[in-house]
């Protein structure tokens, strides 16, 4: 049962484009919602993180669009570069329980230059 | 430097050989897992400790055990090791659910493979 579950599995994007990672949640409970980023041979790290009381977050070029009542929500990467080439991650957390976390499928990031 | 350090690297054994890979925090962290990675899967959960000697298990604890002796350290033990463990490892900290910060912090990846 894949609580979290993360589009696209790829994504390919020219360099200044906008990149779209979406991901959906089906257990009401999580109130924590981070994305990890993992470049190759890296364990992955925090990059950006929303509680389900704000609809965004925005971070330098980094946005979390967050849909409570449709149970998704999604990153956004503006003016994306060369160096963003990763693999990213969505997770969903309960942090009234364990606080452990669910990580989404990944997706992996191609920024053309 | 704060950081989550695992040991080895890179291991290739055969089945049914014994072996531990090695998780050390020096973020006085109470919470610690393990995660394997594998293609399409994303990271999966295969034990958690939430302090010492208080280990439970995650989505995928078949064919692993781990302990918790000291606050710092989290080994996972594969006791007969099978091809289906081959994959990417990670030991991961962070402070404990209560605190408002639950950024987890992953070490480098210990990567498997077992023939």
């Amino acid at each position: 049962q894949q609580q979290v579950k993360q589009s696209p599995q790829s994504l390919i994007v020219q360099k200044g484009g906008i990149s779209i990672i979406n991901c959906a949640y089906e257990n009401t409970a999580f109130d924590y919602f981070p994305w990890y980023q993992q470049f190759p041979g890296k364990g992955p790290a925090l990059l950006i993180a929303i509680r389900p009381d704000v609809s965004e977050k925005k971070e330098g070029r980094f946005t979390i669009s967050f849909n409570k009542s449709a149970k998704q929500f999604s990153l956004h990467i503006m003016d994306s570069q060369p160096g963003d080439s990763a693999t990213y991650f969505c997770a969903a957390s309960m942090l009234s329980n364990t606080g452990k976390l669910i990580f989404g499928q990944g997706t992996t990031l191609q920024v053309k230059p | 430097e704060a950081q989550v350090t695992q040991n080895p690297r890179y291991l290739i054994t055969v089945t049914g050989k014994k072996l531990t890979v090695t998780c050390s925090q020096n973020m006085n962290h109470e919470y610690m897992s393990w995660y394997r990675q594998d293609p399409g899967l994303g990271l999966r959960q295969i034990y958690y400790s939430m302090n010492v000697e208080v280990t439970d298990k995650g989505d995928v604890p078949e064919g692993y055990k781990v302990s918790r002796k000291e606050k710092r350290n989290f080994p996972l033990i594969l006791e007969s090791p099978s091809p289906n463990q081959t994959s990417l490892y990670f030991c991961a900290s962070s402070r404990g659910r209560q605190m408002m910060n639950t950024e987890a912090f992953f070490g480098q990846g210990t990567r498997l493979t077992v023939v």
